[in-house]
């Protein structure tokens, strides 16, 4: 099947700093990838649509400033956590799109902001 | 977004059983597909129904989808060990898919 990577698998950082998160498709192009936020015990909670080539689109109450997407190319969007803060220590998710229909999730990345 | 219930959030059964849980939501929806996740991991997909599809099975999963009620219901037959896990189930009218609350199944050796 398809692969999803995501890098770094975890990342503990200090409050202020600014911490970013790669998701690939390896063996396939994705025009759309989403970024996803869980708490634990939670369900995941779609943060924004990352477009190949446009602006990202963000789900209502996710800060644009705060949480910045980039979709430069076909297999690679990243998000960046600005000045992070203790409250965005979360495990972050991407997915990317084959088709409509499949989706393809990566494995995660743990995220602690001291 | 407005996320989809599942019942029960909590799920605690013995090896060989059943079992049942539901999805509810809230728009009209091309397919619905349901996800397992291990404790901290990533997820992985486990069946995809379409809106025109009533059920659905692979191995021991069985999925009925009721586009009248809204709802999904997902069966894991003759449940293992291993199962053990939380189960989501993600709706999606368009490209994005919207994750139902999910419910952590245990089941006891």
């Amino acid at each position: 099947g398809a692969v999803v990577s995501q890098h770094p698998s975890w990342v503990i950082c200090k409050s202020g700093t600014s911490v970013k998160i790669e998701c690939r498709s390896l063996d396939f192009q994705a025009t759309t990838m989403f970024w996803y936020r869980q708490f634990p015990k939670q369900s995941l909670m779609l943060m924004a649509t990352s477009n190949e080539g446009s602006k990202a689109t963000y789900e209502q109450g996710v800060e644009k400033d705060k949480f910045l997407i980039n979709h430069a190319s076909l297999t690679l969007s990243t998000l960046t956590v600005t000045s992070a803060h203790p409250e965005d220590s979360s495990f972050y998710i991407c997915s990317a799109c084959r088709t409509v229909e499949t989706q393809y999730f990566g494995p995660g990345t743990r995220l602690l902001v001291l | 977004s407005q996320q989809g219930e599942e019942d029960p959030q909590a799920l605690s059964i013995q090896e060989g059983e059943n079992a049942t849980m539901n999805c509810s939501y809230k728009t009209s929806i091309n397919n619905l597909q349901w996800y397992r996740q291990n404790s901290g991991r990533g997820l992985v997909h486990l069946i995809l129904i379409r809106s025109n599809e009533r059920e659905k099975h692979s191995g021991r999963l069985r999925v009925t989808l009721d586009t009248s009620k809204k709802s999904s219901s997902l069966l894991i037959t003759a449940s293992r060990a291993a199962d053990t896990a939380s189960y989501f189930c993600a709706t999606s009218g368009t490209y994005k898919y919207i994750f139902g609350t999910g419910t952590r199944l245990k089941v006891l050796a």
